[in-house]
């Protein structure tokens, strides 16, 4: 079973619009990170939360975690095409026996 | 600071022969991690070492084997390669199981 799941599964939207990305599990997260993958290429960390109710900003890019801890959100306000990519949400144990990632969330911007 | 690197970046195999990837980490991470990334199916973890010496199982860990001889280099075999073995390959370290994982670039490794 899948133990965190993203939505939308893919995205494409115009240059300067905002976007929402979704991270769900069904257990409590002791964690949650969300990573960038440029196509072709490793993953990127972006941003890590840890308490209920966090939330973290680094440029463009906002993240929260609601305060059950079961679901997290990545925002991009005013999307550019260097934002173009794949997003992973992943959590540490003890949701999986290891970190677990979600399936990703694959971000098109059109210019 | 090369973070972690993957060697090589790509390489095409015959059925039954076998190769060995390399992982090399300059963060002194304790955790070393190999995944394989496939259409559909996300990242799926090989296997995963805790320390210098030290191998243990993950998710798909048939067909591939694993060496922390040193803290810094992890390895993954393949002792005969299979067309299923056919993906992107990633190494990551990290310094403990809560904290963020650094990826290489990673390895696209096709079977023929």
């Amino acid at each position: 079973s899948q133990e965190l799941e993203q939505s939308p599964q893919s995205l494409i939207v115009q240059e300067g619009k905002n976007l929402t990305i979704n991270c769900t599990s069904s257990k409590t997260l002791y964690g949650l990170y969300w990573y960038k993958q440029k196509y072709g290429e490793g993953l990127i960390f972006l941003m890590m939360l840890q308490k209920g109710g966090e939330e973290k900003s680094h440029e463009k890019i906002t993240a929260k975690l609601d305060e059950k801890k079961q679901q997290s959100s990545l925002h991009i306000t005013a999307s550019q095409p260097s934002h173009a990519g794949i997003y992973l949400c992943g959590a540490p144990p003890p949701l999986g026996q290891n970190f677990v990632f979600g399936p990703g969330t694959r971000l098109s911007v059109l210019p | 600071n090369a973070g972690v690197t993957q060697t090589p970046k790509f390489r095409v195999l015959k059925t039954g022969q076998s190769m060995t990837l390399l992982c090399a980490q300059d963060m002194n991470h304790e955790y070393m991690y190999w995944y394989r990334q496939d259409p559909g199916m996300g990242l799926r973890l090989i296997h995963y070492s805790v320390g210098e010496g030290t191998t243990a199982k993950g998710e798909v860990p048939d067909g591939y084997n694993v060496s922390r001889l040193k803290k810094q280099n992890f390895l993954l075999g393949l002792e005969s390669a299979a067309p299923s073995q056919t993906s992107v390959y990633f190494c990551a370290s990290s310094y403990s199981t809560v904290q963020p994982q650094h990826f290489g670039d990673g390895t696209r490794l096709s079977i023929l």
